[in-house]
């Protein structure tokens, strides 16, 4: 049972906006920087956002992260059928000494 | 272009053991944190363990606690998971990633524990 708490799904149409809420504790997200992770379909996950809101060079600057005390969050805008996947938050946490990833969020351009 | 490439995967009855290896190109090695992260069939993504640039500090989940071992060899850009008393629980696609941040993953392998 992972720590770090996601919705099971968002949706929305293409174009529009979607966020995704990564909720934690102070022994991760509360003290530690947030990484997120794309994994399209039968693929390896790929990191989307890493340090909170920083994007590694190619990915576009239509995916954002931010956070705020024990929660985080990820948004996409001008939402594409191409940005359909599962997307995962992930911290260190110094409680349990390791990695700790959400539960992740499937989201569905409709 | 930074490359990381599982092997070792396959079939394994309960109990038994597996070695994974990551063979990692394109980037210095001996200079990075490196990572296991396992995912069940149609779970999500699990932390397994992480192993420091000189191998003095490893860190593992605890459901594998005592059971795994987490190892590298920088001299052969390699890194390992030695996976002894295997459940049927363990039955994951196992990535080997760069960094306890996981910047670049493998392509996985996939263990299947059954009997």
């Amino acid at each position: 049972q992972s720590v770090l708490t996601q919705p099971p799904s968002a949706s929305e149409t293409p174009g529009q906006r979607v966020t995704i809420s990564c909720s934690g504790s102070s022994s991760n997200i509360g003290s530690k920087t947030v990484n997120w992770y794309q994994q399209l379909p039968g693929m390896a996950p790929k990191l989307l956002i890493y340090s909170n809101n920083q994007r590694p060079s190619g990915v576009p600057d239509r995916f954002s992260g931010s956070k705020s005390g024990t929660a985080a969050s990820l948004a996409i805008s001008g939402l594409q059928s191409e940005d359909e996947a599962d997307y995962y938050c992930a911290a260190w946490d110094d409680s349990l000494n390791g990695y700790v990833f959400g539960t992740g969020t499937k989201v569905t351009v409709l | 272009e930074v490359q990381l490439v599982e092997s070792g995967g396959g079939l394994i009855q309960p109990g038994g053991s597996l070695r994974l290896s990551c063979a990692a190109s394109g980037f210095t090695f001996s200079n990075n944190w490196m990572t296991w992260v396992r995912q069940a069939p149609g779970k999500g993504l699990e932390w397994v363990a992480s192993i420091k640039q000189d191998g003095s500090h490893k860190y593992y989940v605890d459901s594998v606690k005592g059971r795994f071992t987490i190892s590298r060899d920088n001299a052969k850009n390699s890194l390992f998971l030695q996976m002894n008393s295997l459940r049927v629980e363990d039955t994951a696609v196992y990535y080997c990633a760069r960094g306890v941040s996981c910047d670049y993953w493998g392509q996985g392998t996939l263990i299947t524990v059954s009997s």
